[in-house]
């Protein structure tokens, strides 16, 4: 069984980024991949990318290529992600997923609010 | 990428009747293709993996079928707890998800 926790709501300001955090227990960290999904009111599930944390490959959608960062440090089994020039249309719930082949593991979400 | 499509759009039925939502892939693939319930407020719930398969403690009314481009979830017998928006995703190309096809009640 793995539990990820999330780092708490932020309220950024257009144009600056933000970092959310994915800590991950009860599992081997590295081994698997971590993947950050998103869901902006009343629109639906939107991939953002993943990383493999021991082989330290990322993969980005064309979508958010250049403006997604995800990160990993394996020896506190943290994943981040980092999202830049924020926009009102990047106001959203922000998730970390270990999707895995009959059962995924899911964060507690992490709103991120865009407001000047 | 692949870009699924799903059909309709929203759905609205009556419980005990059976629903059935489509998701058409942009190219085929093998059977790497999930269905997630989404409820308010709840992460996600993984229905079906690899097109056919249900996971731990899904219902038997809840069937995954298709192949290749054409996949399609259906349930039957539906229970108030089944209205909820359902999406399609793929993992055989990175991942990605369809727009959701919202079912709701009568």
């Amino acid at each position: 069984q793995v539990h990820l926790a999330q780092s708490g709501a932020e309220v950024k300001k257009p144009g600056s980024s933000v970092r959310v955090s994915c800590v991950a227990s009860g599992d081997t960290f590295s081994s698997y991949s971590l993947s950050w999904v998103r869901q902006a009111p009343g629109l639906g599930l939107e991939w953002m990318g993943r990383i493999i944390p021991s082989l330290d490959i990322k993969h980005y959608p064309q979508k958010f290529r250049g403006r997604v960062t995800i990160t990993a440090v394996t020896s506190s089994n943290t994943a981040y992600m980092e999202l830049s020039s924020l926009t009102s249309e990047d106001t959203a719930l922000y998730y970390c997923v270990s999707f895995r082949r009959g059962h995924d593991f899911w964060g507690q979400g992490t709103l991120v609010t865009v407001s000047s | 990428e692949i870009v699924l499509t799903q059909s309709p759009a929203a759905l609205s039925l009556s419980p005990g009747q059976t629903a059935t939502l489509s998701c058409r892939a942009s190219q085929s693939f093998s059977d790497y293709l999930c269905w997630y319930q989404h409820k308010p407020g709840q992460a996600p719930r993984l229905i079906i993996y690899d097109a056919v398969n249900r996971a731990t403690d899904v219902p038997g009314r809840f069937r995954g079928s298709g192949s290749g481009t054409d996949f399609t979830l259906t349930i039957s017998d539906l229970e108030p707890e089944d209205f909820a928006v359902y999406y399609c995703q793929q993992r055989a190309d990175w991942i990605s998800f369809g727009q959701g096809t919202r079912l709701e009640v009568k």
